[in-house]
């Protein structure tokens, strides 16, 4: 089935911007989503469809997709940032939704 | 606003069922819009989605706990419900339920419950 891959970690410094990145066969032909998820809570959509954010989602928050990598890029990084951010598509050869590992945002 | 609630035994004993139920409000489970599904979060580790149940009772499950896996809904309720069965220490984790909003291009969990940990433990 399909593999989505992150990396376990990415540190940013407050102000810099954060790129988590999200490896899959051509992934740029499926739609991608990004989940925010802080400790003890549940997940939140914050990108969906690669680069639309739901209400009350900032800007600072966009999605894109070229080749084999989609990434979440966080710009402006804030603090409140801090959290494991997934990624998920719909594999539509075997009808299951597919998260990727997951990637821990440290912000220093 | 649509609010998701989980609810059911936090211990569970091994080779037991594990069940669980979603409790819907805000909204109607009765949608033609929407699936509603299940995920689960072992301790320390990511994201691994369970299935998804549609109003009128279609389901798609993981494949790889299909075998263990039965989703009902009640939607005089407005409810959605899990059963894991033979579980063991390895079915230990966070449970969410969540809606699951689709297209033809598409399935993202737009609305999450707060998740419920179950422990399978004697």
């Amino acid at each position: 089935s399909y593999v989505l891959t992150q990396p376990p970690s990415v540190s940013v410094a407050p102000g810099k911007t954060a790129s988590i990145t999200c490896g899959g066969n051509n992934i740029a032909y499926e739609t991608v989503h990004w989940y925010q998820q802080k400790p003890g809570q549940a997940p939140v959509l914050v990108v969906y469809g690669e680069s639309d954010r739901p209400s009350g989602i900032p800007e600072r928050f966009f999605g894109s997709a070229s080749g084999n990598t989609a990434t979440l890029t966080i710009s402006r990084v804030e603090a409140g940032d801090e959290a494991d951010y997934y990624c998920q598509v719909w594999d539509r050869d075997s009808d299951h939704v597919i998260f990727g590992g997951g990637t821990k945002v440290t912000v220093l | 606003q649509l609010q998701l609630q989980e609810s059911g035994p936090g211990l569970v004993k091994p080779s037991e069922t594990l069940s669980l139920t979603c409790t819907v409000s805000g909204g109607s489970i009765n949608n033609i819009s929407y699936f509603w599904g299940w995920i689960r979060q072992p301790p320390g580790k990511g994201l691994e989605w369970i299935g998804i149940i549609y109003y009128s009772g279609g389901t798609y499950y993981n494949a790889s706990l299909k075998s263990r896996v039965t989703m009902s809904v009640d939607t005089s309720k407005n409810q959605f419900s899990l059963k894991l069965n033979s579980v063991t220490a390895a079915d230990t984790a966070v449970y969410y339920c969540a809606r699951l909003s689709y297209s033809d291009y598409f399935r993202v969990f737009d609305y999450w419950g707060q998740g419920t940990l179950v422990t399978v433990s004697s």
